[in-house]
């Protein structure tokens, strides 16, 4: 079965210090990889994904990502985080083949003090 | 314009009552989610329609009972209710199943 695995539950850092959040998926097909911003209060927003192509992808708000197929992993980042971004982080992923179904990780609260 | 909206944002029910969510969008998505939020976990998902017919339920109990009128339109009706029923109810849209789905506000749902 399909799972996503985010490694860092809560996430602590000082405003423009650099962040990156892990993602790793068990899956042995082909997959579509998301990551999903919850602000606190607000609707879950796509921050960014992949379906195929060039395996770093750029998000909004200065946000980026890899896919390294090799190592099911998928890690979010960012040079510089502001204490706007403070909020709950969401990787998943969906089977190109099982489609409709996307599969969550268990979030990361980013914490940026100011 | 990339919105799903919902109504209603809150919604208290007893046990006994029967009431409907509803979630919308305009953006000619041929694919709808419902999904159930607790409160620090992630998303999970519940039902899947695609061009207007349910494609996957994921084993939810049958107090809740989805319809989708048109492509614009979902609704979740829910009837007898279970206080653990309580969360976030998210509806998201997508081109179709394939596609990055777009999340609406939710309606929090408390069940008394």
């Amino acid at each position: 079965a399909q799972s996503v695995s985010q490694h860092n539950h809560h996430v602590i850092l000082s405003e423009a210090a650099s962040l990156e959040l892990g993602c790793n998926y068990s899956y042995g097909g082909t997959v579509n990889l998301f990551w999903y911003v919850q602000y606190p209060g607000q609707h879950l927003q796509l921050l960014l994904k992949y379906f195929s192509g060039d395996p770093l992808v750029k998000g909004i708000k200065g946000f980026e990502a890899e896919f390294i197929k090799s190592k099911f992993s998928f890690n979010l980042r960012k040079p510089s985080v502001q204490w706007s971004d403070t909020a709950e982080y969401f990787c998943a992923v969906s089977s190109t083949s099982n489609t409709g179904k996307l599969i969550f990780g268990q979030g990361t609260t980013l914490q940026v003090k100011p | 314009d990339t919105e799903v909206t919902q109504t209603p944002k809150h919604l208290v029910m007893g046990m006994t009552n029967k009431k409907s969510l509803k979630c919308e969008q305009h953006m000619g998505h041929r694919a709808m989610y419902w999904y159930k939020q607790k409160a620090k976990k992630p998303p999970e998902l519940m039902f899947v329609y695609s061009y207007e017919k349910l494609s996957i339920n994921e084993s939810v109990p049958s107090r809740f009972s989805p319809e989708c009128p048109n492509s614009s339109l979902l609704n979740l009706h829910l009837h007898a209710l279970q206080p653990e029923d309580s969360a976030l109810y998210l509806c998201a849209s997508s081109q179709d199943r394939h596609g990055e789905q777009y999340f609406g506000p939710g309606t929090r749902l408390t069940v008394t």
